[in-house]
Formats: structure tokens, sequence, C-alpha cells
């Protein structure tokens, strides 16, 4: 079957940095993407990976690992907007996102 | 309009009757999907459409149905309600299928009672 993982919720200090992982085993990849949802709104879309590395911008940057199956999103310099669900979802072999269950960051002032 | 629309912005219906969730974008995007969210559970496709007058299966499509006559609107019918289909309905388009961004709507809160 397909599986995304994700991190249930995290806590983090405003100012500080956070990184929220996702693992993923799905039938085929096209690439990864995370989304932003605030509670009661619809998701945003973040970053999109479909190149092993690296992408940053701003205070968000996106990682993929392809060959672990394994993706984190960091986030520098919290502020309390950032207080969110963050979504990791997959673009899969017959090009459908699989989503995960989405990870709950809590800031702290 | 500016971006995508849906209507109603939350409903409550009883069991066994029929309700058509509307979805309205103004982006001329040719790809418009359906999901339902769940707590505790990911975003869930029910429908997509790639273009105008083509539809899909997604991962959960039993008990729903879609139509696509036209590149604006993607409406979704439950036709007969039940009460395992209370969630919240997003509607989301994208300028084709496959690793485009996808934007959404904000959401039909949809209880069956």
């Amino acid at each position: 079957g397909q599986n995304i993982d994700q991190p249930t919720e995290m806590t983090a200090t405003e100012g500080a940095i956070v990184q929220i992982n996702c693992t993923y085993q799905t039938s085929g990849f096209n690439g990864l993407f995370w989304y932003q949802q605030h509670a009661g709104e619809a998701p945003t879309f973040l970053s999109y990976n479909v190149l092993d590395g690296l992408e940053e911008k701003g205070r968000f940057s996106s990682f993929l690992s392809r060959s672990k199956g394994y993706s984190y999103l960091l986030l520098k310099e919290l502020q309390m907007k950032d207080s969110a669900s963050y979504l990791c979802a997959v673009l899969d072999s017959n090009y459908q996102l699989i989503w995960g269950a989405g990870t709950k960051l809590i800031i702290k002032p | 309009i500016a971006g995508i629309t849906q209507a109603p912005t939350s409903q409550i219906l009883a069991a066994g009757r029929r309700m058509t969730l509307r979805c309205t974008q103004d982006m001329r995007h040719n790809a418009m999907y359906w999901y339902r969210q769940d707590l505790g559970l990911g975003l869930r496709l029910i429908h997509y459409s790639n273009t105008a007058g083509t539809t899909g299966k997604g991962e959960v499509p039993d008990g729903y149905s879609v139509s696509r006559a036209n590149t604006d609107d993607f409406p979704l019918t439950l036709a007969s309600a039940v009460p395992s289909q209370t969630s919240v309905y997003f509607c989301a388009s994208s300028e084709a299928g496959g690793g485009n961004e996808q934007f959404f709507g904000p959401g039909t809160r949809l209880t069956v009672l």
C-alpha cells in the first residue's frame, strides 16, 4: 500500500528553527509537495521537490532524498503565524497526490 | 470571483438526501479535484478531471459523482447521503494534472445526520 508518515504534532518556540520530517512509500514517485494549512482554512502551497537536495524559499526550505523516501520542511525564525498544520504529499506513478495526515505545529512565545 | 470558490460553506443534511457541492474557478485551469478531509487522515481524492469533458475516479469515489461540462465548474453530487460522508470537502484546481501546484477552495463542511 501507499503510505506517508509525518509526526502528528510538534511544538517549537518563537524565533527558533523546526524541522518537520516526512517519510513515504508509494507506487512510483513524481515529486513531493509541502502545503500549509491554518485551522479552518484551505491548504496553501509551500514547496515542490522532484530532485534530491535542498530548495530554499525565504524562511522555509524543503529537502528531498528519493533513495531514502524522505523529505523534511525546515522553518527558520519561527513566527506565531507559522502555527498551522503542514501537509506532505507525494505524486505517485498515476500522477495523483497521496497526502500525509499532516503535522500540527504549535509555536509558543 | 477571484481564484476558486465553493458553495455552500456548510450544510447539515439528513441521511438519504441528495446534495450537490458547487465549485467554480476563474483561473482557466484545466485540472480540477475533489478531496475530503477527515480528522487524523490525510486529504483523500474523490474524483478528478484533467480537462473539461473528462473525469476520473480517485481513492474514495463510492457514493459520489462529478461532471465537468466546462472549464470553470466541477460540481460534486452525493446521490444519497450517509453519515460516513460527514467531512470537510475541498475543491482544488491546477493548470494541468501532474506536478503542478494545486489551488484550493475554502471548503464545505458537510454534516450528514
